[in-house]
């Protein structure tokens, strides 16, 4: 049962132009939430997060929308940038104690074409 | 650069012949994490340590142990490994255990062969 579901395998997009990568979840329980972004031979590393409290997080080109009641939430990249080419992980959790773990989907594989 | 290390980064196994993955950091973080990834799948959580409490998910095979002898290390060892264990096992890290609040740290992964 996937309680993080990235319904998309992949996305392609032009180099400036929007990059939109969407996320929805099943668990009400979760408040927490976070993307992740991988390059091919390395490891996940931590991009941007969004608490349930919020429904924006900006940091430079990259803003995480949190929609709640319609359990979703969206990446958006702007403008894309060839280096942004790699798989994205949603993941959402808890703030701590029994809910420390995080639940991950199972990626996006974005492409930016220059 | 402080960091997550696993090692080996390909690991090849026989059927049946138990192997050992090894994660190392240099962080200082209490946690360290285990996550198996099967391609074009999620990464799954199999269990983690808080300094030296063990916590496993409820759904991780016996077959999957872990050990963390010191604060740097902690391996994965998979005593009898099926063919159905080939999967990427990705160690993370993080300071506390605070949710999604405090940032994980992953390692590059060991991709590991059943043959």
């Amino acid at each position: 049962d996937q309680q993080v579901k990235q319904n998309s395998p992949s996305l392609s997009v032009q180099e400036g132009r929007i990059s939109i990568l969407n996320c929805d979840y099943t668990n009400s329980m979760f408040d927490y939430f976070l993307w992740y972004k991988k390059y091919p031979a390395e490891g996940p590393t931590f991009l941007i997060s969004i608490s349930s409290i919020k429904d924006k997080n900006e940091d430079g080109r990259f803003t995480v929308f949190l929609n709640k009641s319609a359990k979703h939430l969206s990446l958006h990249i702007v403008p894309s940038q060839p280096g942004d080419s790699a798989v994205y992980f949603c993941a959402a959790g808890g703030q701590g104690g029994a809910n420390s773990k995080l639940t991950f989907g199972k990626g996006i594989t974005l492409s930016v074409r220059p | 650069d402080a960091m997550v290390i696993q090692n080996p980064r390909y690991q090849v196994t026989q059927f049946g012949k138990p192997v050992t993955l090894s994660c190392s950091q240099t962080l200082n973080h209490n946690v360290m994490y285990w996550y198996q990834q099967k391609s074009s799948q999620a990464p799954k959580l199999l269990f983690h340590y808080y300094d030296k409490d063990f916590n496993n998910e409820a759904d991780t095979p016996d077959n999957f142990q872990s050990r963390r002898p010191n604060t740097s290390f902690c391996f994965l060892d998979i005593r009898s490994p099926g063919l159905g264990d080939a999967a990427m096992y990705l160690c993370a890290t993080s300071r506390d255990l605070l949710g999604g609040t405090d940032t994980q740290y992953f390692g590059p992964g060991t991709r590991l062969t059943v043959l």
